[in-house]
């Protein structure tokens, strides 16, 4: 079952822009973790906020958590055509669990 | 710098055919884990392993089984292929606490049962 869902499914914008995607989740969780996948390519880790945090930065990244609304939203700042990319969030299952579980992302293309 | 690497990159196979799907981890991981990727369902845990001899089942297990011989190595066996089974399969990796790590993701098995 689906625990993370990205929204929107896909998102187009000019290299620059910013872009917003977000995810809603269902359960308690530990933390959320977005990830990039490249086309042809295996996902790779973006940034890991844990449930007591509300906002997170890394570099142009900005990520930000609301447990009461089991929601979080990732921010690309002034993208470039190297952001072209589908973007997950992934939840775990609560205290003790040993698997992510990820959505269906968001396919992000920036035009140049 | 190697990370995690699957073998192979790409196989067809006939339905009823079986396979190993070899995922290999240079970076001391205790956890390893088996995805399948299909278009628009996002990515569903196979199995995973906690370390060395050990092996727990994932969201969609049936049909798949796993071993974990060795810690860097994490093989993914199809015994009878079947049409559903196409996908494009991933191994990740792992350490520390459970999911408070990041995982390290291979570039993916392409695999096409006809």
């Amino acid at each position: 079952s689906q625990q993370g869902e990205e929204d929107p499914q896909a998102l187009s914008i000019q290299e620059g822009e910013n872009a917003t995607m977000n995810c809603s989740y269902k359960t308690s969780i530990n933390n959320l973790q977005w990830y990039r996948q490249n086309s042809g390519r295996g996902l790779v880790h973006l940034i890991l906020i844990r449930s007591n945090e509300r906002e997170k930065h890394s570099g142009r990244l900005r990520v930000t958590l609301d447990t009461s609304k089991k929601s979080s939203s990732l921010l690309i700042t002034a993208s470039r055509a190297a952001d072209t990319a589908s973007y997950f969030c992934a939840t775990d299952a609560g205290a003790g669990s040993y698997q992510l579980t990820f959505g269906k992302g968001t396919k992000l293309s920036v035009i140049p | 710098n190697a990370g995690v690497t699957q073998t192979p990159k790409f196989r067809v196979l006939k339905t009823g055919q079986s396979m190993t799907l070899l995922c290999a981890q240079d970076m001391n991981h205790e956890y390893m884990y088996w995805y399948r990727q299909d278009p628009g369902m996002g990515l569903r845990l196979i199995h995973y392993s906690v370390g060395e001899g050990t092996t727990a089942k994932g969201e969609v297990p049936d049909g798949y089984n796993v071993s974990r011989l060795k810690k860097q190595n994490f093989l993914l066996g199809l015994e009878s292929a079947a049409p559903s089974q196409t996908s494009v399969y991933f191994c990740a990796s792992s350490s520390g606490d459970r999911v408070y790590q990041p995982q390290h993701f291979g570039d993916g098995t392409r695999l096409s049962i006809l």
